[in-house]
């Protein structure tokens, strides 16, 4: 079964630096993409960028360009968000999800669980 | 940036009824080449994790109940559920992925 495990629920303060964790299981890790999404409290859904689980190649929502840093390890099929000084506008539950990569179908076909993430003094 | 908009913000239907959500993209979202629309559908259910439905704009996933189709092609697209059942309350996005990645606003789904 196809699965992607997140790290825990996170509260830390305001320019303390963070990083969250999203574990595949399941599938050939270095065949597809690992999204990041966020949504915060009562909203939407937004794409804060992915990478690539084989060359690590990544890609940023200019809306998280410079904010945020994706990375991944692939020896042990892990992808990572992390922040270097948080802010309360961060407060939101970050989603990891698995995206294809076969002849432009880009779904996000499997989703983790889910991190809180709360920046609060 | 490819903007996503989405009709109504939320619906309230009656169950066994039929439910109706539009999208809309800024800009076409076809690949007129391999004639596919680049366009899916999520399910957002409260206090779970999003679930994909819909993907090439009208192709249901795996496991997805036949009462979810999807359609439309270029910047216009409609996801109907032909027979609301209690268990399909929950707020529906669209996804473009033809630039990048963008998200329609959601549409909350609610029995009436």
């Amino acid at each position: 079964e196809v699965q992607l495990a997140q790290s825990g629920a996170e509260v830390k303060k305001p320019g303390e630096s963070l990083k969250i964790s999203c574990m595949g299981s399941g599938y050939a890790f270095s065949a597809f993409w690992i999204a990041w999404v966020r949504q915060m409290p009562g909203k939407g859904l937004e794409w804060v960028g992915f990478i690539n689980g084989g060359d690590s190649e990544i890609r940023y929502s200019p809306s998280f360009q410079g904010q945020v840093t994706i990375s991944v390890d692939r020896s042990i099929r892990t992808a990572y968000l992390q922040w270097n000084s948080l802010k309360a506008s961060d407060t939101a539950i970050y989603f990891c999800a698995r995206r294809r990569d076969d002849h432009g179908d880009r779904r996000f076909d499997t989703w983790g669980q889910g991190t809180p993430v709360t920046v609060s003094s | 940036d490819i903007l996503m908009t989405q009709s109504p913000d939320s619906l309230a239907v009656s169950l066994g009824e039929r439910a109706t959500i539009n999208c809309k993209s800024s800009q076409s979202i076809l690949d007129s080449g391999h004639n596919k629309n680049y366009l899916a559908w999520y399910q957002q259910k409260p206090g779970q994790t999003p679930k994909l439905l819909i993907y090439w704009a009208s192709t249901r996933e795996s496991g997805v109940p036949d009462r979810f189709s999807g359609s439309g092609s270029g910047t216009d697209f409609t996801l109907t559920i032909s027979s609301l059942q209690a268990e399909d309350v929950a707020v529906y996005y669209c996804q473009q992925y033809y630039s990048d990645i963008t998200f329609g606003q959601g549409t909350r789904l609610e029995i009436k």
